[in-house]
């Protein structure tokens, strides 16, 4: 079945350092893939998303671009701030499909 | 506009209690879930519906478990009866099938204690 493998946290970074979380994914066809983030005591909200190859998708200063050669979908921010201690979950819908699979999140923790 | 609200947002309960947990997706989506997170086992999707119809409620843990939608703006998770391994933050999330498909709006969490 689909899946999709998140790296394991917390990943604890100091303000303005560089973040990456790494995502790769077992699907069939082509699906379309995404990042959510869950802030503290909130529910998970879309943060960025990629419906095909070679797409980037991007939104407050993350990017990622989907590797279909890879199967991959990392997510990176040149220089993080407190603000973006979150959970953060990669997850992939299969086209026509409704049920997302959801990534086991990674929890990052910026320090000031 | 209105995103997805869940009620009561806490509940603390004795084991052998019957929990009802509530939710209004936003206007005009015709797909909610359910989801539950707990550290052990992350975020599970239980069950969900289109259309007001459950279609998928492989991930409903047991009998214990049940869920409805009477109407396109209503939906409720019972616990019947509760144990403490069901303590967890449980989620319902809505979206349009069709439409910017995986885009799901979460609401805040309904937190279960089960003492």
């Amino acid at each position: 079945g689909d899946s999709v493998t998140q790296m394991e946290g917390p990943v604890t970074l100091s303000e303005e350092a560089f973040l990456t979380i790494n995502c790769t994914y077992t699907a069939t066809g082509y699906p379309s893939l995404f990042w959510y983030v869950q802030y503290p005591g909130e529910g998970l909200q879309l943060l960025l998303k990629a419906t095909k190859a070679d797409d980037k998708g991007s939104n407050k200063g993350f990017e990622a671009t989907y590797r279909k050669e890879t199967t991959s979908f990392h997510l990176e921010k040149g220089s993080v701030q407190v603000s973006d201690s979150a959970v953060y979950f990669c997850a992939l819908i299969k086209a026509a499909g409704n049920k997302l699979t959801f990534g086991g999140g990674t929890r990052v923790l910026v320090k000031p | 506009d209105a995103g997805v609200i869940q009620s009561p947002r806490h509940e603390v309960t004795e084991m052998g209690q019957e929990v009802t947990l509530r939710c209004k997706p936003i206007s005009g989506h015709n797909s909610l879930f359910w989801y539950r997170q707990t550290m052990m086992r992350g975020l599970e999707l239980l069950i969900y519906f289109n259309n007001n119809v459950p279609i998928d409620d492989s991930g409903m843990p047991e009998d214990r478990f049940s869920a409805k939608m009477p109407n396109a703006s209503f939906s409720t998770l019972k616990i019947q009866p509760s144990e403490p391994r069901d303590s967890a933050v449980y989620f319902c999330a809505s979206s349009y099938a069709g439409r910017n498909t995986g885009e799901l709006f979460f609401g805040e969490g309904s937190r279960l204690t089960v003492l």
